[in-house]
Protein backbone atom coordinates (compact mmCIF):
# COMPACT_ATOMS: atom_id res chain seq x y z
CA UNK A 1 0.00 0.00 0.00
CA UNK A 2 1.30 3.47 -0.64
CA UNK A 3 2.03 5.56 2.07
CA UNK A 4 0.62 9.34 2.19
CA UNK A 5 1.25 12.42 4.46
CA UNK A 6 -0.48 16.08 4.15
CA UNK A 7 0.65 19.22 5.42
CA UNK A 8 -0.54 21.12 7.32
CA UNK A 9 -2.72 18.63 9.12
CA UNK A 10 -4.95 21.29 10.85
CA UNK A 11 -5.23 24.98 9.81
CA UNK A 12 -7.63 27.96 11.00
CA UNK A 13 -7.96 31.07 8.52
CA UNK A 14 -8.69 34.48 7.61
CA UNK A 15 -11.40 35.28 5.10
CA UNK A 16 -10.00 35.81 1.93
CA UNK A 17 -6.50 34.64 2.21
CA UNK A 18 -5.03 31.53 1.14
CA UNK A 19 -3.46 28.14 1.95
CA UNK A 20 -1.46 25.61 -0.02
CA UNK A 21 -2.25 21.73 1.13
CA UNK A 22 0.71 19.28 0.56
CA UNK A 23 0.49 15.80 -0.36
CA UNK A 24 3.54 13.48 -0.26
CA UNK A 25 3.68 9.95 -1.79
CA UNK A 26 6.14 7.09 -0.39
CA UNK A 27 6.07 5.53 -3.75
CA UNK A 28 5.76 6.57 -7.34
CA UNK A 29 2.52 6.39 -8.08
CA UNK A 30 -0.41 6.76 -11.32
CA UNK A 31 -3.18 8.69 -10.45
CA UNK A 32 -3.37 11.29 -7.47
CA UNK A 33 -6.39 13.16 -6.59
CA UNK A 34 -7.94 15.77 -4.41
CA UNK A 35 -11.15 15.38 -2.53
CA UNK A 36 -12.93 18.00 -0.13
CA UNK A 37 -15.61 16.57 2.56
CA UNK A 38 -17.64 19.22 3.88
CA UNK A 39 -18.99 18.84 7.68
CA UNK A 40 -21.35 15.99 8.39
CA UNK A 41 -20.93 14.81 3.79
CA UNK A 42 -19.44 12.02 2.12
CA UNK A 43 -15.88 12.99 -0.39
CA UNK A 44 -16.50 15.27 -3.12
CA UNK A 45 -14.10 14.69 -6.20
CA UNK A 46 -12.13 18.62 -7.09
CA UNK A 47 -9.84 17.01 -9.66
CA UNK A 48 -7.20 14.57 -10.74
CA UNK A 49 -3.87 16.20 -10.69
CA UNK A 50 -1.86 15.57 -13.60
CA UNK A 51 2.06 14.97 -13.93
CA UNK A 52 3.22 18.00 -15.29
CA UNK A 53 0.03 19.34 -17.20
CA UNK A 54 -3.02 21.47 -15.82
CA UNK A 55 -5.39 19.39 -13.30
CA UNK A 56 -8.45 18.15 -14.64
CA UNK A 57 -11.53 19.44 -12.57
CA UNK A 58 -14.36 18.20 -11.76
CA UNK A 59 -17.99 20.16 -12.68
CA UNK A 60 -18.60 22.98 -9.60
CA UNK A 61 -14.83 23.27 -9.14
CA UNK A 62 -12.29 25.90 -10.61
CA UNK A 63 -8.28 26.20 -11.50
CA UNK A 64 -8.89 30.02 -9.86
CA UNK A 65 -10.24 28.80 -6.75
CA UNK A 66 -8.50 25.73 -6.54
CA UNK A 67 -4.90 25.52 -8.46
CA UNK A 68 -2.66 22.26 -8.19
CA UNK A 69 -0.21 21.35 -8.96
CA UNK A 70 1.83 17.99 -9.39
CA UNK A 71 5.59 18.66 -10.61
CA UNK A 72 6.70 14.34 -10.03
CA UNK A 73 4.90 11.19 -9.63
CA UNK A 74 5.20 11.49 -5.53
CA UNK A 75 3.94 15.38 -4.74
CA UNK A 76 0.99 17.41 -5.34
CA UNK A 77 -0.14 20.56 -3.51
CA UNK A 78 -3.42 22.19 -3.75
CA UNK A 79 -4.52 25.66 -3.03
CA UNK A 80 -7.76 27.07 -1.66
CA UNK A 81 -7.88 30.72 -2.87
CA UNK A 82 -9.23 33.46 -1.47
CA UNK A 83 -11.15 31.91 1.51
CA UNK A 84 -14.95 31.90 2.82
CA UNK A 85 -16.19 30.06 5.57
CA UNK A 86 -18.10 27.71 3.36
CA UNK A 87 -14.28 26.28 2.05
CA UNK A 88 -14.21 25.03 5.69
CA UNK A 89 -13.79 21.04 5.26
CA UNK A 90 -11.38 18.37 5.69
CA UNK A 91 -9.24 18.23 2.11
CA UNK A 92 -8.11 14.96 1.32
CA UNK A 93 -5.34 13.56 -0.94
CA UNK A 94 -5.52 10.45 -2.73
CA UNK A 95 -3.96 7.84 -5.05
CA UNK A 96 -4.31 5.14 -6.93
CA UNK A 97 -0.81 3.12 -7.28
CA UNK A 98 1.48 2.18 -10.75
CA UNK A 99 1.08 -1.60 -10.29
CA UNK A 100 -2.61 -1.38 -10.32
CA UNK A 101 -3.95 1.39 -12.26
CA UNK A 102 -7.40 1.53 -11.19
CA UNK A 103 -7.53 -0.91 -8.77
CA UNK A 104 -7.01 -0.02 -5.02
CA UNK A 105 -7.11 3.78 -4.04
CA UNK A 106 -5.86 5.07 -0.91
CA UNK A 107 -6.19 8.41 1.42
CA UNK A 108 -4.30 10.58 3.62
CA UNK A 109 -5.41 12.05 6.73
CA UNK A 110 -6.46 14.86 5.58
CA UNK A 111 -5.97 18.61 6.15
CA UNK A 112 -8.75 19.99 8.65
CA UNK A 113 -9.41 23.70 7.24
CA UNK A 114 -11.63 26.55 9.48
CA UNK A 115 -11.93 30.04 7.66
CA UNK A 116 -13.25 32.28 10.35
CA UNK B 1 -25.58 7.72 -13.09
CA UNK B 2 -24.09 5.82 -10.17
CA UNK B 3 -26.03 6.09 -6.67
CA UNK B 4 -24.68 4.39 -4.12
CA UNK B 5 -26.75 4.45 -0.80
CA UNK B 6 -25.98 3.00 2.67
CA UNK B 7 -27.76 1.97 5.32
CA UNK B 8 -28.40 2.06 8.24
CA UNK B 9 -27.05 5.17 8.05
CA UNK B 10 -25.42 4.67 12.31
CA UNK B 11 -25.67 1.59 14.00
CA UNK B 12 -24.90 1.50 17.87
CA UNK B 13 -24.09 -1.88 19.23
CA UNK B 14 -22.98 -3.79 22.33
CA UNK B 15 -19.28 -4.97 22.22
CA UNK B 16 -18.77 -8.71 21.01
CA UNK B 17 -21.76 -8.47 18.64
CA UNK B 18 -21.48 -9.41 14.86
CA UNK B 19 -23.18 -6.78 12.80
CA UNK B 20 -23.55 -6.40 8.76
CA UNK B 21 -23.32 -2.68 7.26
CA UNK B 22 -25.07 -2.48 3.70
CA UNK B 23 -24.29 -1.02 0.54
CA UNK B 24 -26.55 -1.02 -2.44
CA UNK B 25 -25.29 0.73 -5.92
CA UNK B 26 -27.76 1.43 -9.00
CA UNK B 27 -25.42 0.58 -11.99
CA UNK B 28 -24.08 -2.96 -11.51
CA UNK B 29 -21.53 -2.16 -14.17
CA UNK B 30 -18.81 -1.73 -11.74
CA UNK B 31 -15.01 -2.70 -12.10
CA UNK B 32 -14.61 -2.83 -8.08
CA UNK B 33 -15.77 -1.91 -4.87
CA UNK B 34 -13.95 -0.72 -1.68
CA UNK B 35 -14.47 -0.22 1.67
CA UNK B 36 -13.20 2.58 3.65
CA UNK B 37 -13.28 3.68 7.93
CA UNK B 38 -12.74 7.21 8.68
CA UNK B 39 -12.61 7.67 12.38
CA UNK B 40 -13.92 11.47 12.99
CA UNK B 41 -11.53 14.39 11.56
CA UNK B 42 -9.55 11.83 9.53
CA UNK B 43 -8.37 10.38 6.85
CA UNK B 44 -10.17 7.18 5.14
CA UNK B 45 -8.38 3.83 5.75
CA UNK B 46 -8.94 0.80 3.09
CA UNK B 47 -10.37 -2.07 4.95
CA UNK B 48 -11.28 -4.42 2.00
CA UNK B 49 -10.95 -4.47 -1.82
CA UNK B 50 -13.26 -6.68 -3.98
CA UNK B 51 -12.52 -6.93 -7.60
CA UNK B 52 -16.21 -7.24 -9.87
CA UNK B 53 -15.14 -10.96 -10.82
CA UNK B 54 -14.68 -11.91 -6.71
CA UNK B 55 -17.82 -12.63 -4.05
CA UNK B 56 -16.19 -11.72 -1.02
CA UNK B 57 -12.88 -10.40 0.79
CA UNK B 58 -11.62 -11.64 4.49
CA UNK B 59 -9.40 -9.34 6.36
CA UNK B 60 -8.93 -10.22 10.15
CA UNK B 61 -12.61 -9.92 11.65
CA UNK B 62 -13.93 -8.44 8.32
CA UNK B 63 -15.65 -9.48 5.77
CA UNK B 64 -16.96 -8.21 2.36
CA UNK B 65 -19.56 -9.66 0.17
CA UNK B 66 -20.19 -8.64 -3.43
CA UNK B 67 -23.50 -9.38 -5.35
CA UNK B 68 -22.94 -7.83 -8.60
CA UNK B 69 -26.01 -8.64 -10.06
CA UNK B 70 -28.32 -7.38 -7.33
CA UNK B 71 -26.16 -4.23 -6.85
CA UNK B 72 -25.21 -5.20 -2.65
CA UNK B 73 -22.65 -5.36 -0.66
CA UNK B 74 -22.18 -6.45 2.92
CA UNK B 75 -19.37 -5.64 5.09
CA UNK B 76 -19.68 -8.05 8.36
CA UNK B 77 -17.87 -7.31 10.81
CA UNK B 78 -16.93 -10.69 13.76
CA UNK B 79 -16.97 -9.99 17.31
CA UNK B 80 -17.32 -6.26 17.40
CA UNK B 81 -15.11 -3.78 19.75
CA UNK B 82 -14.96 -0.24 20.44
CA UNK B 83 -12.26 0.11 18.72
CA UNK B 84 -14.34 -0.66 15.42
CA UNK B 85 -16.56 2.11 16.00
CA UNK B 86 -15.60 4.40 13.20
CA UNK B 87 -17.98 5.34 10.09
CA UNK B 88 -17.81 2.74 6.87
CA UNK B 89 -17.85 3.99 3.93
CA UNK B 90 -18.63 2.24 0.73
CA UNK B 91 -16.92 3.53 -2.81
CA UNK B 92 -17.76 1.85 -6.29
CA UNK B 93 -15.36 2.43 -9.53
CA UNK B 94 -17.17 2.06 -12.84
CA UNK B 95 -16.24 -0.10 -15.77
CA UNK B 96 -16.03 2.91 -17.91
CA UNK B 97 -12.95 4.20 -19.37
CA UNK B 98 -10.74 7.50 -18.81
CA UNK B 99 -11.80 9.94 -16.64
CA UNK B 100 -15.25 8.79 -15.92
CA UNK B 101 -13.74 5.71 -13.82
CA UNK B 102 -13.79 7.84 -10.76
CA UNK B 103 -15.11 6.29 -7.15
CA UNK B 104 -18.57 7.12 -6.16
CA UNK B 105 -19.21 7.13 -2.69
CA UNK B 106 -21.84 5.99 -0.44
CA UNK B 107 -23.07 8.82 2.67
CA UNK B 108 -21.62 6.18 5.25
CA UNK B 109 -22.70 4.28 8.37
CA UNK B 110 -21.34 5.70 11.22
CA UNK B 111 -20.71 2.43 13.87
CA UNK B 112 -20.71 2.86 17.84
CA UNK B 113 -19.50 -0.23 19.60
CA UNK B 114 -20.49 0.37 23.75
CA UNK B 115 -18.29 -1.30 26.19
Amino acid sequence: SAVISQKPSRDICQRGTSLTIQCQVDSQVTMMFWYRQQPGQSLTLIATANQGSEATYESGFVIDKFPISRPNLTFSTLTVSNMSPEDSSIYLCSVVGLADSYNEQFFGPGTRLTVL
Amino acid sequence: KQEVTQIPAALSVPEGENLVLNCSFTDSAIYNLQWFRQDPGKGLTSLLLIQSSQREQTSGRLNASLDKSSGRSTLYIAASQPGDSATYLCAVRPSRSGSARQLTFGSGTQLTVLP
